[in-house]
């Protein structure tokens, strides 16, 4: 499983985008990158996945670099809601996702 | 997107009781089912996969014996925890992936099992 890197935490302001880094230089060329998050005591939720092109649906943008070694994701306009664990996961759509540490966004009023 | 539900949300057991979770995904066939466990203050570790009408994967480490994994239809699978001990005690989680290409998995909200 390729290794991800992220920042443990970022505040963002309410109304202002959250740009969420990941490093993932070891990703294989068949590996998707999987963004979700968990907001304390519930199940992760899926954000967006991307392969090599950028990617945006209701909910964010996906950013994934040329060399497809690090991606970021963009919240466009944080609310307090968004206050989450976020993680980055490389992986193929039928397997067991690695979770790592993450980064705790917290979205200040 | 798709809805995965879990139940019990919640249980508590004695130790050396059996406790069964159900994860159901409720509007898609999901081939793949997948579980995990969180222990506070960590990232979730994945457990097990299960495909549908066959055995159980189990990730290194985890007892096959101890947690039962059924697949018996599209849309549930279930986990039992056998001669549960506190050590058991933690969130135990359910995903579904869908039959798409590319299957993203959509997570179930959880389980707390505390066993005393």
């Amino acid at each position: 499983d390729a290794k991800t890197t992220q920042p443990p935490s970022m505040d963002c302001a309410e109304g202002r985008a959250a740009n969420l880094p990941c490093n993932h230089s070891t990703i294989s060329g068949n590996e998707y990158v999987y963004w979700y998050r968990q907001i304390h005591s519930q199940g992760p939720q899926y954000i967006i996945h991307g392969l090599k092109n950028n990617e945006t649906n209701e909910m964010a943008s996906l950013i994934i670099t040329e060399d497809r070694k690090s991606s970021t994701l963009i919240l466009p306009h944080a609310t307090l809601r968004d206050t989450a664990v976020y993680y980055c996961i490389p992986g193929g759509g039928a397997d067991g996702l690695t979770f790592g540490k993450g980064t705790h966004l917290i979205i200040q009023p | 997107g798709a809805v995965v539900s879990q139940h019990p949300s919640w249980v508590i057991c004695k130790s050396g009781t059996s406790v069964k979770i159900e994860c159901r995904s409720l509007d898609f066939q999901a081939t793949t089912m997948f579980w995990y466990r969180q222990f506070p203050k960590q990232s979730l570790m994945l457990m097990a996969t299960s495909n549908e009408g066959s055995k159980a994967t189990y990730e290194q480490g985890v007892e096959k014996d101890k947690f039962l994994i059924n697949h018996a239809s599209l849309t549930l699978s279930t986990l039992t925890v056998t001669s549960a001990h506190p050590e058991d005690s933690s969130f135990y989680i359910c995903s579904a992936a869908g039959q798409g290409a590319i299957p993203e998995q959509y997570f179930g909200p959880g389980t707390r099992l505390t066993v005393t």
